[in-house]
């Protein structure tokens, strides 16, 4: 089956950036999407970014992708104690399959 | 914006009865709803597909007699989890897909079952 690749931790210091990684491998990944998960909570999107677009940018975040490696990343620009969260990578093939491929999720721990 | 609801937030019940949880879209209509399983630290494993009027579509090794689906109205879906054994003690969560574009789904808050 399709597989959505994340580390499952990174930690940052209050006010520098954070990079969350992801790779995918389903070649026909029409939207990929990023979601925070608070404790407890479901899930948020946070943005999105459909397959022929390389950059996405909305206020602090950042999102990269690479088709060719199939890889996906988030940047938190100035990130802050409310960023910590489990940040997951999702993907959909679209064309009528509606159903989210997620990663692992990558906990984002924010040092003050 | 799009807001999905479930009901209840947690629930504690006894090995062998059954427990219903609700998925409702509060302020737009739903053609699919879908519900995911997450156990601690790990990632939301898709269960199934409802849409309304029609019988769910379950993801492989994923039991349709133990996990019913109900998806009466566009507003609406339930699953059941019949006969609850303490190995179904998780992190239930639905989404709802509002059909405005491609691909965007509201997820709930999720639900957490403990079987004890």
């Amino acid at each position: 089956g399709e597989d959505v690749e994340q580390s499952l931790f990174l930690s940052v210091r209050e006010g520098d950036s954070s990079v969350i990684n992801c790779t995918y491998t389903d070649s026909s990944s029409t939207y990929l999407y990023w979601y925070k998960q608070e404790p407890g909570a479901g899930l948020q999107l946070l943005t999105y970014i459909f397959s022929n677009m390389d950059m996405k940018q909305d206020q602090r975040l950042t999102v990269l992708l690479n088709k060719k490696d199939k890889h996906l990343s988030l940047r938190i620009a100035d990130t802050q104690t409310g960023d910590s969260a489990i940040y997951f990578c999702a993907e959909t093939s679209g064309a009528g399959s509606y159903q989210l491929t997620f990663g692992k999720g990558t906990k984002l721990s924010v040092i003050p | 914006g799009a807001v999905v609801s479930q009901h209840p937030s947690w629930v504690i019940c006894k090995s062998g009865t059954s427990v219903k949880i609700e998925c409702r879209s509060l302020d737009f209509q739903a053609t699919t709803m879908f519900w995911y399983r997450q156990f601690p630290k790990q990632s939301l494993m898709l269960m199934a597909t409802s849409n309304e009027g029609s019988k769910a579509t379950y993801e492989q090794g994923v039991e349709k007699d133990k996990f019913l689906i109900n998806h009466a109205s566009l507003t609406l879906s339930t699953l059941t989890v019949t006969s609850a054994h303490p190995e179904d003690s998780s992190f239930y969560i639905c989404s709802a897909r509002t059909g405005s574009w491609d691909g965007e789904q509201f997820f709930g808050p999720g639900t957490r079952l403990t079987v004890l």
